[in-house]
């Protein structure tokens, strides 16, 4: 079972905006940088977001990280029929010393 | 651009060992710290081990330290990890990734993946 909690699955319609949240602890999120990973089914995870809140270059600004203590969240605005995915966080363990994925969420577009 | 393609899967018997390889190409290999994330069917991601960019630091997952061990050659741009005593619970797709950091200390940001290779665990 993953130290980073996430919800199972979050939905929206269209065009809305949907919120995926990570909870973790003073050890992992408290302590250090998150990223978030979209994986389209059947495909290779991809990097939306890493150091809370930075989009690598080709990423929608539609995506963005936001961290507050020892949690983290990932806001997906104009929300697209092809962003119906699964996502993950994800941050260094201090106490683990080992890197600790969340536990994923589904997005579906209603 | 950068390539990452993983090879060595394949079916094997609990307790037996494995040894997957990742080629890479598309940027300075030696230049970066690597990782092993395994995903087992219809589960989610699971972070194995991270390798510094000249081989002298390792970290690994609880779940597997001790029977995994990740290697690296820089004068073949390769990427390995050698799984022992091999267990039902360790059936997933094991991609190698690309640390987003030259130099140490790994970012720990994935910025490139493989396609991954299939390890199946039947007797």
């Amino acid at each position: 079972q993953s130290v980073l909690t996430q919800a199972p699955s979050v939905s929206a319609a269209p065009g809305q905006k949907v919120t995926v949240s990570c909870s973790g602890s003073s050890s992992n999120i408290g302590d250090n940088y998150v990223s978030w990973y979209q994986q389209l089914p059947g495909t290779v995870p991809k990097v939306l977001i890493y150091d809370n809140n930075k989009r690598p270059s080709g990423i929608p600004d539609r995506f963005s990280g936001s961290k507050s203590g020892t949690s983290v969240t990932l806001g997906i605005t104009g929300l697209q029929t092809g962003d119906e995915a699964d996502y993950y966080c994800g941050t260094w363990d201090t106490s683990l010393r080992a890197f600790v994925f969340g536990t994923g969420t589904k997005v579906t577009v209603l | 651009q950068v390539q990452l393609v993983e090879s060595g899967g394949g079916v094997a018997q609990p307790g037996r060992s494995l040894r997957l390889s990742c080629a890479a190409s598309g940027f300075t290999f030696s230049s970066y710290g690597m990782h092993w994330v395994r995903q087992a069917p219809g589960k989610g991601l699971e972070w194995v081990a991270v390798i510094s960019y000249e081989g002298a630091i390792k970290f690994s997952a609880d779940s597997v330290r001790g029977r995994f061990t990740i290697s690296r050659d820089n004068s073949k741009n390769s990427l390995y990890l050698e799984i022992n005593s091999l267990r039902t619970e360790d059936m997933a797709i094991y991609y190698c990734a690309k640390d987003y950091s030259n130099g140490y200390p790994p970012s720990f940001y994935f910025d490139s993946w493989g396609q991954g290779t299939q390890v199946t665990v039947s007797s």
